[in-house]
């Protein structure tokens, strides 16, 4: 596609509840990076996919929250009992490969919120 | 960890002032890129800086890197309403990484009054 899609664009859930969250990468990018953003806070980071593995999962908060990238190319996030603290935006982003300085191309994000 | 710090964390102006913003970072940066999130929107890449001392503009837009490759700066001459919107600095992530992991400041929050 012509830039890194993501679904749904909002996702309001019940805590306790199961979520999964879709991200389209631009076609032919190989690495994949989810963030989260907090309300007036910058993105930090989560995870990062390396064509099909995660390289690195060091930002990822506790074991509810778990990414998978089966093919290379659509990534999901899932988070298991959702709690509140849980809400936030979700962006996946993604770069042609994964190198530093690699020019990063972010997702509209998923506007989650755990009620 | 490396933390990136930015301030101010908002700044008013009115339509054809200057704004400014700067970004410090507590380690030595092999780079430092820069984000333009429009309110409701996602980051938008806007430069990367990678020499000490680089100077790069893109028309009102100038870009510093400093000559410890610690700290930069996002100048914009004149405002415009269309530069509303909160402005990042990332550098790479902590621990050495190899590849793009990004670290965020907490950007700057423009709002231009017309």
């Amino acid at each position: 596609g012509a830039g890194v899609s993501q679904t749904p664009s909002n996702k309001v859930t019940e805590k306790g509840k199961y979520v999964e969250l879709r991200c389209d990468p631009i076609s032919g990018h190989t690495a994949l990076y989810w963030y989260r953003q907090s309300l007036g806070q910058g993105p930090e980071f989560l995870i990062y996919f390396q064509g099909t593995g995660a390289a690195d999962d060091s930002g990822l908060p506790n074991d509810r929250f778990f990414a998978v990238r089966p093919e290379g190319s659509v990534s999901t996030l899932k988070i298991q009992r959702t709690e509140r603290g849980d809400s936030a935006v979700y962006l996946c982003a993604s770069s042609l490969i994964g190198e530093v300085g690699a020019k990063t191309f972010f997702g509209q994000g998923t506007r989650l919120t755990v009620v | 960890g490396q933390q990136v710090m930015q301030i101010p964390q908002y700044q008013h102006v009115q339509e054809g002032e200057d704004f400014t913003t700067y970004c410090n970072s507590s380690t030595t940066l092999s780079n430092i890129q820069w984000y333009k999130q429009r309110p409701g929107g996602h980051p938008v890449f806007l430069i990367q800086l990678v020499k000490s001392g680089e100077v790069k503009k893109q028309k009102r837009l100038t870009f510093q890197f400093g000559e410890a490759k610690k700290n930069s700066s996002l100048h914009i001459t004149a405002t415009q309403t269309t530069d509303v919107g909160t402005y990042f600095c990332a550098g790479p992530g902590a621990g050495g990484t190899s590849y793009g992991k990004l670290t965020f400041g907490q950007g700057t929050i423009l709002t231009v009054h017309p």
